[in-house]
């Protein structure tokens, strides 16, 4: 049962767009969110994150928004970028102590054309 | 300052065969996780070390270990191979303090014929 939900494989917008990328979750107990960014042949690179006392986390032209009571976080890229297109993943943990483990969702593929 | 680094990039192996996933995490990084990456199920986590000892574990069968050294490097080993074990390994490394980010390196892909 994914607890981390993308619902959306693919993404297609146009360079200097807005991108939005979705994700939901069902474990209401998850307290901090992070986006990654994958790109083809390399390991996933750390984005921007989110811990659920705040709602908006902004970094350059990456915003992510936190929704708990809907349990949805999005991440917003703007302008968007060819450089940009890649597959970005979702995570979320929850505070079990010291045994914190990041729950994925399966990746939405962006794609930014030119 | 050298990132995490993964050997080998490519592995093939028959299935019953066992194999070894070693990763160098980035320097005075205390923490490495294991992760497997399918295109069905997503990165899974398999264990994280910290210090020398197991932290954490995921849902995987005990064919799947790992342990780590002083020097903080990483192994992972998967006995008995199994044409699922098909996948991406994925080491992190991290600080290890609670929600430090992690930084992968460019993964493992291992093919079991």
């Amino acid at each position: 049962d994914q607890q981390v939900k993308q619902n959306s494989p693919s993404l297609s917008v146009q360079e200097g767009r807005i991108s939005i990328l979705n994700c939901d979750y069902t474990n209401s107990m998850f307290d901090y969110f992070l986006w990654y960014k994958k790109y083809p042949a390399e390991g996933p690179t750390f984005l921007i994150s989110i811990s659920s006392i705040k709602d908006k986390n902004e970094d350059g032209r990456f915003t992510v928004f936190l929704n708990k009571s809907a349990k949805h976080l999005s991440l917003h890229i703007v302008p968007s970028q060819p450089g940009d297109s890649a597959v970005y993943f979702c995570a979320a943990s929850e505070d079990a102590g010291n045994n914190r483990k990041l729950i994925w969702g399966l990746g939405t593929s962006l794609a930014v054309n030119p | 300052k050298a990132g995490v680094t993964q050997t080998p990039r490519y592995l093939i192996k028959t299935r019953g065969q066992q194999v070894t996933l070693s990763c160098s995490p980035i320097s005075g990084h205390r923490s490495v996780s294991w992760y497997q990456q399918t295109p069905g199920q997503g990165l899974q986590f398999l264990f994280e070390y910290f210090s020398e000892t197991q932290r954490n574990k995921g849902n995987f069968p005990g064919r799947f270990s790992g342990r780590q050294f002083s020097n903080s490097r990483s192994e992972m080993n998967v006995s008995t191979l199994e044409l699922g074990d098909s996948a991406l390994y994925l080491c992190a490394s991290s600080v290890g303090r609670i929600n430090s980010p992690l930084h992968f390196g460019n993964g493992t892909r291992l093919t079991v014929t």
